[in-house]
C-alpha cells in the first residue's frame, strides 16, 4: 500500500520562499511527482524526482530522499497567482503504473 | 485544443439516475486514467487503460461504476444508481506510456463535476 503525507494549508507572503514537504510510504518506489492545481481547474505538472537530490526549474525546485521516504517542492520569489493547492503523488512500480495523490497542501499568498 | 477534453463539465442529477461521462485524451498517448476527487482532497484512483485494456481498478470502483475505451481512443465511465456519495470532480488524465517517467507526468482534463441530489 502507499500512505503520503502533507501539511493541509500553508499561507506565505509575496516575494518569499515556501517549502512544502511531502513524506511517503510506498510498498515499491518509482517517482515522486508535484503538481500544482488552482481551484476549479485541473491538476498540472511541475517536477518529478527519481534520483535523490534536488531538481531546479525557474523559480520551483523539488527534492527528493529516497532513504528517507521524504521529499519538498521550493517555491521562490512567491507571486500572487502561486496561491493554490500542491500535490505530491507517488509512482509506484509493481502496481498498475497509476500515481497516487496525496491530500494536498492548499498554499495562500499573502500580499 | 489538443489536451484531454471532458464531457460534460457539470451534470446534476437525482439519486437513482445513470450518469455517462466522457473523455478524449491526447490523440498519441496510450495510457488513459480516470481519478475521483473530493473538496480539500487529492485525485483518488478509479481505473485505468492501456489502449483498449482495462489493466486495474480501484476498490473505490464498486459494481456501479463501469468503464470502456473500446477503440483505444475515448472513453466513457457510467455510474448506474447514483448516490449522493458519488458526487465529486472525476478526472481523466491521459499519458505517453513509455518511459516511467512519462508514464507518470499526467495530463489531466479539467474533469467532469457530478451533483447528486
Amino acid at each position: 500500500g502507499q500512505n503520503i503525507d502533507q501539511p493541509t494549508e500553508m499561507t506565505a507572503t509575496e516575494g518569499a520562499i515556501v517549502q512544502i514537504n511531502c513524506t511517503y510510504q510506498t510498498s515499491g518506489f518509482n517517482g515522486l511527482f508535484w503538481y500544482q492545481q488552482h481551484a476549479g481547474e485541473a491538476p498540472t505538472f511541475l517536477s518529478y524526482n527519481v534520483l535523490d537530490g534536488l531538481e531546479e526549474k525557474g523559480r520551483f525546485s523539488s527534492f527528493l530522499s529516497r532513504s528517507k521516504g521524504y521529499s519538498y517542492l521550493l517555491l521562490k520569489e512567491l507571486q500572487m497567482k502561486d496561491s493554490a493547492s500542491y500535490l505530491c503523488a507517488a509512482f509506484a512500480s509493481g502496481s498498475a503504473r497509476q500515481l497516487t495523490f496525496g491530500s494536498g497542501t492548499q498554499l495562500t499568498v499573502l500580499p | 485544443d489538443t489536451g484531454v477534453s471532458q464531457d460534460p463539465r457539470h451534470k446534476i442529477t437525482k439519486r437513482g439516475q445513470n450518469v455517462t461521462f466522457r473523455c478524449d485524451p491526447i490523440s498519441e498517448h496510450n495510457r488513459l486514467y480516470w481519478y475521483r476527487q473530493t473538496l480539500g482532497q487529492g485525485p483518488e484512483f478509479l481505473t485505468y487503460f492501456q489502449n483498449e485494456a482495462q489493466l486495474e481498478k480501484s476498490r473505490l470502483l464498486s459494481d456501479r461504476f463501469s468503464a470502456e475505451r473500446p477503440k483505444g481512443s475515448f472513453s466513457t465511465l457510467e455510474i448506474q444508481r447514483t448516490e449522493q456519495g458519488d458526487s465529486a470532480m472525476y478526472l481523466c488524465a491521459s499519458s505517453l506510456g513509455q518511459t516511467n517517467r512519462l508514464s507518470g507526468e499526467l495530463f489531466f482534463g479539467e474533469g467532469s463535476r457530478l451533483t447528486v441530489l
